[in-house]
């Protein structure tokens, strides 16, 4: 079974739904992040969590809010899509404490399709 | 201009050949660094980090220039399996962030 997992894997909705992508993993780690990937763009940082309840935005959390109630899940919510925001979108963990906090681990990523 | 550059390729290379992925990055204050391979429609997966003494793992080979603030990746002897994206990746202490390159795509032919 896979350690970090992402429901749904694919989404098509329209302009000013709200959508919510959830994540779980069980690999036992506090660190949580949501990224979206662009072509040509990279992975981009939208939100991170180290700890329950903990919430950190990170480099475009505009148009995104998440939400982190138990250690192992941590979803990500769009209040109303736009078309912009067609994109693959991974779930990571990372463990805590030195050079541990080094690898990322992703969930295998959801492509939402804005329309 | 992006915080952390590669070169988008492709590299179509011949199996058994050497191919080398430069990338560069912006941020003098960024503290570690890391090759993460990711496969078509995959998720990334960590490669390998980047020491400041230069390191290797089989026929991977990753060096780092703080002075230049430059990366490099040198794939040995490539396998058809090596064909994937090679993202370069930077991590800064300051903000406890990991930032990504937008990849380097590889093919390695028969």
């Amino acid at each position: 079974d896979a350690d970090v997992t992402q429901t749904p894997r694919n989404r098509i909705t329209k302009t000013g739904k709200r959508i919510m992508l959830e994540c779980s993993q069980t690999k036992g780690h506090d660190r949580m992040y949501w990224y979206r990937q662009d072509p040509g763009l990279g992975l981009r940082l939208i939100y991170y969590s180290f700890d329950v309840k903990d919430i950190n935005k990170g480099e475009i959390s505009d148009g995104y809010s998440v939400s982190r109630q138990a250690q192992a899940k941590f979803s990500l919510s769009l209040e109303s899509a736009i078309p912009n925001q067609t994109a693959l979108y991974f779930c990571a963990t990372s463990d805590f404490g030195g050079d541990r906090e080094n690898e990322q681990f992703f969930g295998p990523g959801t492509r939402l399709t804005v329309l | 201009r992006k915080e952390v550059e590669q070169d988008p390729g492709p590299f179509n290379v011949p199996e058994g050949a050497t191919v080398a992925f430069n990338c560069t990055y912006s941020n003098s204050a960024s503290q570690s660094f890391f090759w993460y391979r990711q496969d078509c429609r995959k998720e990334p997966k960590l490669l390998m980090s980047v020491y400041s003494s230069g390191n290797e793992d089989g026929r991977f080979t990753a060096q780092l220039n703080r002075a230049s603030q430059y990366i490099s990746l040198l794939i040995r002897d490539s396998k058809l399996s090596d064909s994937a994206t090679y993202l370069c990746v930077v991590r800064t202490y300051n903000n406890n962030d990991m930032r990504f390159g937008a990849g380097t795509r590889l093919t390695v032919k028969p």
